[in-house]
């Protein structure tokens, strides 16, 4: 059973300072990978989609690479700022069978930039 | 505006009545599936799916039943609900294949 393990569990940087997440699964037979964003309250936001194909996808100050080989996914996120505060969560979609299209989701890295 | 609705947001009910809660998307998904969210645990799917009349069991699909008898409506029933079904509960729409896309979530309190 696929298994996504998040590290750290919570992280506190000043804002300004690039900071890097990230995400280990156990199984390497992933269709996709995808990073979210939680804030307190609220629903996920997509932040980015990694197909099994591809390397790493960027959107503005992020990046997110995918290691498939080695089961891991960095998320990058450059010159934090406070509204970057919120939980990061990563999941990755297996190929079919029971769940198919299912995430199967990390526990999430708690990230607070102080201003 | 492309987006998935669920209602209601906040629930607080008693054991044993029969609930349901509604999930709308506007974007002619195939894919929807439903979540519950528990702390120490993350997110876990409960029922997923793939198309109208094609529904399957998640991960954690004891308690609920779910209907996809429109495209874009997939409502998430809970017939008996007990106090182990407290959670935030979220539903979420993709093209197979795609990015899901995550609805606000109903914050469900079962006394």
């Amino acid at each position: 059973k696929q298994e996504v393990t998040q590290i750290p569990a919570a992280l506190s940087v000043p804002e300004g300072e690039n900071l890097v997440l990230n995400c280990s699964f156990t199984d390497s037979a992933i269709y996709n990978l995808q990073w979210f964003r939680q804030d307190p309250g609220k629903g996920l936001t997509s932040l980015l989609l990694i197909q099994s194909s591809q390397r790493e996808q960027t959107s503005g100050r992020l990046n997110a690479s995918l290691d498939k080989s080695s089961g891991r996914s960095t998320l990058y996120i450059a010159a934090s700022q406070p509204g970057d505060s919120a939980t990061y969560l990563c999941a990755v979609k297996v190929y079919s069978g029971g769940g198919a299209d299912g995430l199967t989701f990390g526990k999430g890295t708690h990230l607070i930039i102080q201003p | 505006e492309a987006q998935v609705t669920q209602n209601p947001r906040y629930l607080i009910t008693v054991t044993g009545k029969k609930l349901t809660v509604t999930c709308s998307q506007n974007m002619n998904h195939e894919y929807m599936s439903w979540y519950r969210q528990d702390p120490g645990l993350g997110l876990r799917q409960i029922y997923y799916s793939m198309n109208v009349e094609v529904t399957d069991k998640g991960d954690v699909p004891e308690g609920y039943k779910v209907s996809r008898k429109e495209k874009r409506n997939f409502p998430l029933i809970l017939e008996s609900p007990s106090p182990n079904q407290t959670s935030l509960y979220f539903c979420a729409s993709s093209f197979l294949g795609g990015t899901q896309y995550f609805g606000p979530g109903t914050r469900l309190t079962v006394l």
